[in-house]
């Protein structure tokens, strides 16, 4: 089955300084790739996404890039807010199933 | 309007217990699931639902049983709780494969 690795499971920065997440998959038919935020005690919300046929997507201070060959897929997120402190999940989707990475930690220092 | 919900929020029951936790979605999809996220925040998918009909199940005890009634409901009956159940337990819901999953709030159930 597939098996989804996120590195790194905690990351603190400053107010400003842009945070990267990294996942890496291990099912070649995995064709779909969301990144949930979930901020404490509430639900995991879809933030961005990426499909297997396009290489990399940009909204605002966020944007995916996904490398299909090496089955490894980045969040990059710029000029962060204290607001955008929560815990990251990648997730990849293949038929009926979505494998959910353990979750990155991240904390904005004002 | 909520688009995807859970009844209880919250749920404390006594080990041996046998409980439910209802979810619907108005959003008029076709596939749902059942997560469980631990005390590490992992989210692990349990069931998947499409169109009424069992996709996914993994690995879940046999105490667990999924009940879809319907497209709109997927329901989730666990028997004989245990102390390892206590979590958080997430309903979701998606218009088809490979597209967003919508979650609902949670139910966190605590087995003492």
């Amino acid at each position: 089955g597939e098996n989804v690795e996120q590195h790194p499971s905690t990351l603190s920065v400053q107010e400003g300084d842009s945070a990267v997440i990294k996942c890496t998959y291990s099912d070649s038919a995995s064709n779909y790739f969301p990144w949930y935020k979930q901020e404490l005690g509430k639900r995991p919300q879809l933030i961005i996404d990426i499909r297997s046929n396009v290489g990399e997507k940009k909204d605002q201070r966020i944007a995916v890039t996904l490398n299909k060959t090496a089955k490894h897929f980045s969040l990059h997120i710029t000029e962060t807010q204290p607001e955008d402190s929560a815990v990251y999940f990648c997730a990849a989707r293949t038929t009926g199933k979505s494998t959910f990475g353990d979750g990155t930690t991240l904390t904005v220092k004002p | 309007d909520t688009a995807v919900s859970q009844t209880p929020k919250y749920l404390v029951t006594q080990m041996g217990n046998d409980k439910s936790i209802k979810c619907e979605q108005n959003l008029g999809h076709d596939t749902m699931y059942w997560y469980k996220q631990d005390s590490k925040k992992f989210l692990k998918i349990m069931f998947s639902y499409n169109n009424k009909e069992l996709i996914i199940n993994e690995t879940v005890p046999n105490r667990f049983s999924p009940k879809s009634p319907d497209k709109a409901h997927l329901n989730l009956h666990i028997n004989s709780l245990e102390l390892g159940d206590s979590a958080v337990y997430f309903c979701a819901s998606s218009q088809a494969w490979g597209t967003e999953a919508f979650f609902g709030q949670g139910t966190r159930l605590t087995v003492v």
